[in-house]
């Protein structure tokens, strides 16, 4: 079955730093990958997905993710957080079979100003 | 703007309880998905469902079962209440088509269990 990892559970930042959040997926086959966010407060919501084409996606608010097959990751990044990037983060893979997305544990991102 | 209701923010409810979560969204999507978000585990999908009477177990179905009978409505219940079961309960909804098109989550239901 399709997963993914978040090895980041929590990550602590100064604003103008640079983000990298790792996510690695297990499947061999043709995927389909997303990045969600959940602000404090808020519902969650999406940042970008990947399902072909060009393996750099960008996405809302300044975000990307690069897609690299022969190290399975799909990896978010933002070259300069801001205080307002703070919340949770969820990678997700969706399962072909159900159509359904299967999401990593999450990482909580901490901006501090 | 799609929107995705789910009727309580809060929820306290004993052991043993029988409890319902109702969610409704109001874009005619046929898709419907309940999840849960525990700390340092994400979101587990606990059903879904693609059509009106028609439901799927996901990873964690234990203890829950769901109704669907009309489209705009999906609701979770829990037959008997466990301590375990205290947990952010999300429902998303996503359009008809393709299955990568983005899910709309509501603003979550966090229940207790006492």
């Amino acid at each position: 079955a399709q997963s993914v990892s978040q090895h980041n559970h929590h990550v602590i930042l100064s604003e103008a730093a640079s983000l990298e959040l790792g996510c690695n997926y297990s499947y061999g086959g043709t995927v389909n990958l997303f990045w969600y966010v959940q602000y404090p407060g808020q519902h969650l919501q999406l940042l970008l997905k990947y399902f072909s084409g060009d393996p750099l996606v960008k996405g809302i608010k300044g975000f990307e993710a690069e897609f690299i097959k022969s190290k399975f990751s799909f990896n978010l990044r933002k070259p300069s957080v801001q205080w307002s990037d703070t919340a949770e983060y969820f990678c997700a893979i969706l399962n072909t079979g159900r159509r359904a997305l299967t999401f990593g544990s999450g990482t909580r991102l901490q901006v501090q100003p | 703007d799609v929107k995705v209701t789910q009727s309580s923010r809060y929820l306290v409810k004993r052991t043993g309880e029988k409890v319902f979560l109702e969610c409704v969204q109001d874009m005619d999507h046929e898709n419907m998905f309940w999840y849960r978000q525990d700390p340092g585990l994400g979101l587990r999908l606990i059903y879904f469902s693609y059509d009106v009477k028609m439901k799927e177990k996901g990873d964690i179905p234990e203890g829950y079962s769901v109704s669907r009978e009309k489209k705009e409505r999906f609701s979770l219940i829990l037959e008997s209440a466990s301590t375990n079961q205290t947990s952010m309960y999300l429902c998303a909804s996503r359009p008809p088509g393709r299955p990568n098109e983005k899910l709309f989550f509501g603003s979550g239901t966090q229940l207790s269990v006492l």
